[in-house]
């Protein structure tokens, strides 16, 4: 069970590239989401998603796309990479709800955009 | 919408000195409440979690916080810190009946000196 795993650790973009940052879980769980993590600022949420073929914005979505056609990965597109989205992503996989629920976090991905 | 405030961006301790780290969120509503550890160079490890509104919570490492309701505070506690606590501390809501994404605050750097 190796639970929320993500690719790459490092990432060095130019200006105007797109990438593909990597998120998959074992754990069955039918929501994930992705955060970007900023210093001072804490974690913002891009994209979350609440099942295979169902994805939704969060607070910070601009310049980012995401899809989900499996439960397992849940992959985030740059389309455009720009210098302010150098950044720390994370992608996490949620257990249940009510009293049950937890959020698993990945290892993050450090990007950044020259 | 919900949002999250920690006083402290950065504390410095000596070795078993206590910690209080203060929390307040900004919600109409129930919230479930939760504190996150990030290690140096590590992801996000759940320290405690309170969805049943309890005054006082206990997590791992012997870290607890209290719950005061009519101040909507969740400030984290340990009576006293080790060099291994030396992390970055994150206070997190979300609400129980929406979105199962979670709410940040900034985060509070812990140095805890031997």
């Amino acid at each position: 069970n190796a639970g929320v795993t993500q690719t790459p650790k490092f990432q060095v973009l130019k200006t105007g590239q797109s990438m593909t940052l990597q998120c998959a879980q074992d754990m069955n769980h039918e929501y994930m989401s992705w955060y970007r993590q900023d210093p001072g600022m804490g974690l913002r949420l891009i994209h979350y998603s609440v099942g295979a073929g169902i994805t939704d914005q969060g607070e910070v979505p601009n310049g980012y796309n995401v899809s989900r056609s499996t439960t397992e990965d849940f992959p985030l597109r740059l389309l455009s990479a720009a210098p302010s989205q150098t950044s720390v992503y994370f992608c996490a996989s949620t257990r249940g709800g009510g009293s049950s629920y937890e959020q698993y976090f990945g290892p993050g991905t450090r990007l950044t955009v020259t | 919408a919900q949002s999250v405030s920690q006083h402290n961006h950065h504390v410095i301790l000596s070795e078993a000195a206590s910690l209080e780290l203060g929390c307040n969120y900004s919600y109409g509503g129930t919230v479930n409440l939760f504190w996150y550890v990030q290690y140096p160079g590590q992801h996000l490890q759940l320290l405690l979690k309170n969805f049943s509104g309890d005054p006082l919570v206990k997590g791992i490492k012997g870290f607890e916080a209290e719950f005061i309701k009519s101040k909507f505070s969740f400030n984290l506690r340990k009576p006293s810190v080790q060099w291994s606590d030396t992390a970055e501390y994150f206070c997190a809501v979300n609400a129980p009946t929406g979105r199962r994404a979670l709410t940040f605050g900034s985060g509070t750097r812990l140095q805890v000196q031997p």
